[in-house]
């Protein structure tokens, strides 16, 4: 079984301050996902990382995937009380698989 | 475009009842997925379809049941409800196997 283990689990922080979030796994990954789900929202995709060492920003986010493709860490900076939300990864399995993998989440909570 | 819709988005079932859980997709992906989603267990699926007339079994199959017979819709039956199944469902889709997920905005299931 291939299984994303993501830390922290839980996440509180203020405003204007800088977290980082990890997804590990003892598996290579073919290419890793992240996406953001609001309360009561599906999740939505953020970004996907596919080559080893691979760093992506979208505005504030930076997203880097392992060079052996094991791992992948999202940073941000400056937090907001809108980037408040559940962050998942999801893995491609390297050798084949119909479907995602995902890891259970990091509840980030960024008060004002 | 609505992209992927969830109906209902809230139900209350008694034990032993039925339902059907509806979703549609307008992107004319070929990938459909059923998830569950609980607190601490994140996102474990159910059943998913890799195209018109397909079903696979998931990771938590157990008490449901699924259809596809056209390519843009993918129905989640309860066929006696329990309320081990009480959750939030959500219906993914994806143009290619892995690819990025696109969410519905969810269905919370209460069963009593």
């Amino acid at each position: 079984t291939q299984l994303l283990e993501q830390s922290p689990q839980f996440l509180s922080i203020q405003e204007g301050e800088n977290l980082t979030v990890y997804c590990n796994s003892s598996s290579v990954f073919s290419s890793l996902q992240w996406y953001r789900q609001e309360p009561g929202e599906g999740p939505v995709l953020l970004v996907t990382v596919v080559t080893g060492g691979e760093v992506k920003k979208l505005k504030r986010l930076t997203f880097q995937f392992g060079d052996a493709r094991k791992d992948s860490s999202l940073h941000i900076t400056a937090a907001q009380p809108g980037d408040t939300g559940l962050y998942l990864c999801a893995g491609d399995p390297q050798g084949g698989s119909e479907k995602l993998v995902f890891g259970k989440g990091t509840k980030l909570t960024v008060n004002p | 475009n609505a992209g992927v819709t969830q109906t209902p988005k809230f139900r209350v079932l008694k034990t032993g009842q039925s339902m059907t859980l509806l979703c549609a997709q307008d992107m004319n992906h070929e990938y459909m997925y059923w998830y569950r989603q609980d607190p601490g267990m994140g996102l474990r699926l159910i059943h998913y379809s890799v195209g018109e007339g397909t079903t696979a079994k998931g990771e938590v199959p157990d008490g449901y049941n699924v259809s596809r017979l056209k390519k843009q819709n993918f129905l989640l039956g309860l066929e006696s409800a329990a309320p081990s199944q009480t959750s939030v469902y959500f219906c993914a889709s994806s143009s290619f196997t892995r690819g990025e997920a696109f969410f519905g905005q969810g269905t919370r299931l209460t069963v009593v």
